[in-house]
């Protein structure tokens, strides 16, 4: 299976903020990776797809980058209602794997 | 829209076989491209993927839970169904069906359900 190790686990920032996430894949994935956010007690809502694209109706303070094994989410200009826990996701083998998550709290 | 919803019972006993099944509309499962998948999440914790259902009839499945999980279609109906045996408290989780769909090459689950959680207690 492909690992997916997200850090920091958790981070607290301010609004206004520029926040960085990174995830590591145990082996190349290309850009097979996925990034989603899962607001307290919702569904995961997927946001960055083939590691740099902003999905439809995302806000553009959301961007993605990264190929093979590294990558990285960066919310520029952190808002209150990007409290969340962000996930990122391969799929370029299966089984599809998920990171540990990244829990953003606002100060 | 696309939208997706999961039901079952929300407590099964251990050694137990859990159903779920997840309603969908929006989209056709027999269109080319087209998948749903299943996630769970334990309280507090991470996703797990379980497996996924294409178009096609093809499934995949984790090989951590292969021996267990089964998922099927109905197509008439709009809806998938997942199967796991020997239910355990382990599996206590909320459960998640996905819209899946290659953008442009790469497979995302960009429509879920609410989630429906199952708790695992005698």
């Amino acid at each position: 299976d492909i690992q997916m190790a997200q850090s920091p686990s958790s981070l607290s920032a301010s609004v206004g903020d520029r926040v960085t996430i990174t995830c590591r894949a145990s082996q190349s994935i290309n850009n097979y990776l996925n990034w989603y956010q899962q607001k307290p007690g919702k569904a995961p809502k997927l946001l960055i797809y083939a590691a740099s694209n902003l999905q439809s109706g995302v806000p553009s303070r959301f961007g993605g980058s990264g190929s093979g094994t590294d990558f990285t989410l960066t919310i520029s200009n952190l808002q209150p209602e990007d409290l969340a826990t962000y996930y990122c996701q391969q799929s370029h083998t299966f089984p599809l794997t998920f990171g540990g998550g990244t829990k953003v709290e606002i100060k | 829209q696309i939208t997706l919803k999961e039901s079952g019972p929300t407590l099964v006993k251990p050694t137990q076989t859990l159903t779920l099944t997840c309603t969908f509309s929006g989209f056709s499962l027999s269109a080319s491209g087209a998948g749903v998948g299943w996630i769970r999440q334990p309280p507090g914790k991470a996703l797990e993927w379980l497996g996924i259902i294409y178009w096609d009839d093809d499934t995949r499945y984790s090989p951590s839970l292969r021996s267990r999980v089964t998922i099927t279609r109905d197509t008439s109906k709009s809806q998938v169904v997942v199967t796991m045996t020997n239910m355990d408290p382990v599996d206590t989780a909320t459960y998640y069906c996905a819209h899946s769909v290659k953008m442009p090459t790469v497979r995302v689950f960009d429509y879920w359900g609410q989630g429906h959680l199952v708790t695992v207690s005698s």
